[in-house]
């Protein structure tokens, strides 16, 4: 069964430094998204992101945030000045149409020291 | 009110037991609804669509109420390996149909 993949599964980042992360979306989905769950938290909207461009974003995806799609299959997200609140697992998600189900991806684990 | 609300419980049940969480939802406009179960520190997996008045695939059952703008799961014959969190999500109102999960609703199944 085709899957989401993310890339790396955990990554460890001091205060202030820029991370990326990377998702290999499901390849003929056409629509990608960003998640991120706060330990004991809910899984919370990022981004969403159609036809190169972003869709939708919520007010947690602030200037210090951005993604990308560089080529025909990676899509990634970069935090450029990482804050401890930043720490979380990050989820990428993708599906072929916007009313159909969202398949995700298996998390980075992001820790912000 | 809440986009997508849940009991987070946690709901103890024995083997055996027949278990049902409900979530409600705000945007009357959704036309499909989700289950989605979640293990610890893993990913979402889905576990049920509902595009219409309900959805049944072997122990679980999944019924939508567009009245009372809530759906719920069933869950028959609970197993051990039933125990995870169940989230529910919805489309939030908007072009692009981005997904609202719940907080979940924890279930734990003991012997």
């Amino acid at each position: 069964e085709p899957e989401v993949t993310q890339t790396p599964s955990h990554q460890v980042t001091q205060m202030g430094q820029e991370v990326i992360l990377r998702c290999v979306p499901i390849s003929n989905h056409l629509y990608f998204y960003w998640y991120r769950q706060i330990l004991g938290q809910k899984v919370e909207f990022l981004v969403s992101f159609y036809n190169n461009e972003i869709s939708e974003k919520s007010e947690i995806f602030d200037d210090q945030f951005s993604v990308e799609r560089p080529d025909g299959s990676n899509f990634t997200l970069k935090i450029r000045s990482t804050k401890l609140e930043d720490s979380a697992m990050y989820f990428c998600a993708s599906r072929d149409s916007p009313n159909e189900k969202l398949f995700f991806g298996s998390g980075t684990q992001l820790s912000v020291l | 009110r809440k986009e997508v609300e849940q009991d987070p419980g946690p709901f103890n049940v024995p083997e055996g037991a027949t278990v049902a969480f409900n979530c409600t939802y705000s945007n009357s406009a959704s036309q499909s609804f989700f289950w989605y179960r979640q293990d610890c520190r893993k990913e979402p997996k889905l576990l049920m669509s509902v595009y219409s008045s309900g959805n049944e695939d072997g122990r679980f059952t999944a019924q939508l109420n567009r009245a009372s703008q809530y759906i719920s799961l069933l869950i028959r014959d609970s197993k051990l390996s039933d125990s995870a969190t169940y989230l529910c999500a919805s489309p939030f109102s908007g072009g692009y149909n981005k997904l609202i999960f719940g907080a979940g609703t924890r279930l734990a199944v003991h012997p």
